[in-house]
């Protein structure tokens, strides 16, 4: 089945400073890529994704690239903030028709310093 | 709208008791699924559906049924409760497999 591997799992940044978080997938099948920020006591929420068929993707200060040649997809956050803190999740999915296979990572705790 | 719900937000159940979990979507979305969410584990599919009538199994599911008799709702049941079933439970909908998924609250399950 499908493995994902998130590294690190915790992180500490200086404000300002850039974040980045990246996953490895095993299923070269696997074909939508999306990132999660969940916050203490609270449910995951979209931050970004991505699909096979692009390489980056960016929203504001937040960016995603996928390779997908070496089966690997990084969440980059530049110019953090305190309230970027939080535990952030990437998933590989595989979907097809009515066949779905999700598998997420492990999770990296970002701690940003003021 | 009011999204996706779940409830109850905790529940305690003994050994061997049965319950369901609830869950609900009003934004019309086919896709819906359940989660646990333990520590250092990340999020592991349990069940999930991708409309009215039609389920499928995911990475974890013994243990655990469910149905989807309507495009909104989305039960889970756990027809014998054991502590390894203690967990945060998620349930979450999409449009489709490969869009955004939004998760409800979640519900905090203790089995003891």
């Amino acid at each position: 089945g499908e493995n994902v591997e998130q590294h690190p799992s915790t992180l500490s940044v200086q404000e300002g400073d850039s974040a980045v978080i990246k996953c490895t997938y095993s299923d070269s099948a696997s074909n939508y890529f999306p990132w999660y920020k969940q916050e203490l006591g609270k449910r995951p929420q979209l931050i970004i994704d991505i699909r096979s068929n692009v390489g980056e993707k960016k929203d504001q200060r937040i960016a995603v690239t996928l390779n997908k040649t070496a089966k690997h997809f990084s969440l980059h956050i530049t110019e953090t903030q305190p309230e970027d803190s939080a535990v952030y999740f990437c998933a590989a999915i595989l979907s097809s028709g009515g066949y779905q296979k999700v598998t997420f990572g492990t999770g990296t705790k970002l701690q940003v310093i003021p | 709208n009011a999204g996706v719900t779940q409830t109850p937000k905790f529940q305690v159940l003994k050994t061997g008791q049965s319950m369901t979990l609830q869950c609900a979507q009003d934004m019309n979305h086919e896709y819906m699924s359940w989660y646990r969410q333990d520590p250092g584990m990340g999020l592991r599919l349990i069940h999930y559906s991708v409309g009215a009538g039609i389920t499928d199994q995911g990475e974890v599911p013994n243990g655990y049924n469910v149905s989807r008799s309507t495009t909104e709702d989305f039960p889970l049941r756990l027809l014998s409760a054991a502590p390894s079933q203690t967990s945060v439970y998620f349930c979450a909908s999409s449009y489709s497999g490969s869009e955004s998924k939004y998760f409800g609250p979640g519900t905090r399950l203790t089995v003891t």
